[in-house]
């Protein structure tokens, strides 16, 4: 198994462009999310999924939209980037929706830098 | 403001020795996950405590939760270099929301 993937695993964007932030696992993983990391504010939850159809937001969900058409993808957009989206970004899965009493399993991220 | 709160933020000690963090959180929790994240790389799970346990054992690793202080705490013994990290401690704040601390940056001198 690959586990999580993400790509790209760079990007550099100028301000007002629009991308996707690829993310994929091959567990059959029902929850998927979005993080974003910045230095002295640990991860911020964006967004999360707990199967296919079905999304929701987290803690800093403006700026950034999601969908999860299939259990294995969850992609990332960014519809006009702001120098503030500028960031490390994770997407982490886990087995079941049932508990929260269950590892989240990371990708390997995404640098974005957004000028 | 954060959920979970690390300290200290950095911690440097040499190998041999042991490392201990702490978490503080603000709300009642179902759990609490202790993971790490070497530079530049995505985090990994290392051990999860229940709200009903008091302390957890993983190898070189000892957890400890007190749920009427609200902290937990992660002790590493006899560190390694290898154990170079940041550390965050996690946990749930209602329905499948996992919020993590803001870390904290040990570094195991040689």
């Amino acid at each position: 198994n690959a586990g999580v993937t993400q790509t790209p695993k760079f990007q550099v964007l100028k301000t007002g462009q629009s991308m996707t932030l690829q993310c994929a696992q091959d567990m059959n993983h029902e929850y998927m999310s979005w993080y974003r990391q910045d230095p002295g504010m640990g991860l911020r939850l964006i967004h999360y999924s707990v199967g296919a159809g079905i999304t929701d937001q987290g803690e800093v969900p403006n700026g950034y939209n999601v969908s999860r058409s299939t259990t294995e993808d969850f992609p990332l957009r960014l519809l006009s980037a702001a120098p503030s989206q500028t960031s490390v970004y994770f997407c982490a899965s886990r087995p079941g929706t049932a508990h929260v009493n269950e590892k989240l399993f990371f990708g390997s991220g995404t640098q974005l830098s957004v000028l | 403001s954060q959920q979970g709160e690390e300290d200290p933020q950095a911690l440097s000690i040499q190998e041999g020795e042991n490392a201990t963090m702490n978490c503080s959180y603000k709300t009642s929790i179902n759990n609490l996950q202790w993971y790490r994240q070497n530079s530049g790389r995505g985090l990994v799970h290392l051990i999860l405590i229940r709200s009903n346990e008091r302390e957890k054992h993983s190898g070189r690793l000892r957890v400890t939760l007190d749920t009427s202080k609200k902290s937990s705490s992660l002790l590493i013994t006899a560190s390694r270099a290898a154990d170079t990290a940041s550390y965050f401690c996690a946990t749930d704040v209602g329905a499948q929301k996992l919020v993590f601390g803001q870390g904290t940056r040990l570094t195991i001198n040689p």
